[in-house]
């Protein structure tokens, strides 16, 4: 069975930092692309950050760039978030998302639960 | 970037309604387009990828069609557990977006 859990969120200041994980399992990890999507309160999804099976490519949004850094270690089974200068709009659940083709079609197939990261002072 | 214009943001039906939810593209993307359901406090369910093709597990009276930029989603004979929001989502190069959002709730 597939299973993503995030961890890390919690309560930061604003322009402080933190390191979100994701730790899967039940698939092989470094085959896959993956993915952070947010969702700020009350409002819809949004892709921040993108990275590839090796991670030897990352692509972020706009609202991420310079101050999000996506990572993951193979080894480990774990992809990263570290959020640096973080702002009040920066507010989400962060959710991690598993890439899979479908053919040469792309689709999130698998989510996490969730975590959130609440910015303020 | 490419922009998704998701419409409507909210739709209220009643059980046994045929809905159909509209997702245009600012540019070409192909069948680079997935659809998902989510309910509160849950994460995202992938329903339809490449436009059309429908994810295993998914029911039947959900499909998804294509014309253009412009894409659809259509749930025929909408059941109570059908009540949730919906995204579009483009999948085109590697700067992933997605829609703004469809709430369907009960009339």
């Amino acid at each position: 069975e597939v299973q993503l859990v995030e961890s890390g969120g919690g309560l930061v200041q604003p322009g402080g930092s933190l390191r979100l994980s994701c730790a899967a399992s039940g698939f092989t990890f470094s085959s896959y692309a993956m993915s952070w999507v947010r969702q700020a309160p009350g409002k819809g999804l949004e892709w921040v950050s993108g990275i590839s099976a090796s991670g030897a490519s990352t692509y972020n949004a706009d609202s991420a760039k310079g101050r999000f850094t996506i990572s993951r270690d193979n080894s480990k089974n774990t992809l990263y978030l570290q959020m640096n200068s973080l702002r009040a709009e920066d507010t989400a659940v962060y959710y991690c998302a598993k890439r899979t083709h479908y053919g040469d079609k792309p689709a999130f197939d698998y989510w996490g639960q969730g975590t959130l990261v609440t910015v303020s002072s | 970037d490419i922009q998704l214009t998701q419409s409507p943001s909210f739709l209220s039906a009643s059980v046994g309604d045929r809905v159909t939810i509209t997702c245009r593209a600012s540019q070409g993307i192909s069948s680079y387009l997935a659809w998902y359901q989510q309910k509160p406090g849950k994460a995202p369910k992938l329903l339809i990828y490449a436009a059309s093709t429908l994810q295993s597990g998914v029911p039947s009276r959900f499909s998804g069609s294509a014309s253009g930029t412009e894409f659809a989603l259509t749930i025929t004979s909408l059941q109570p557990e059908d009540f949730a929001t919906y995204y579009c989502q483009q999948l085109n190069g590697y700067l992933f977006t997605f829609g703004g959002g469809t709430k369907v709730e009960i009339k």
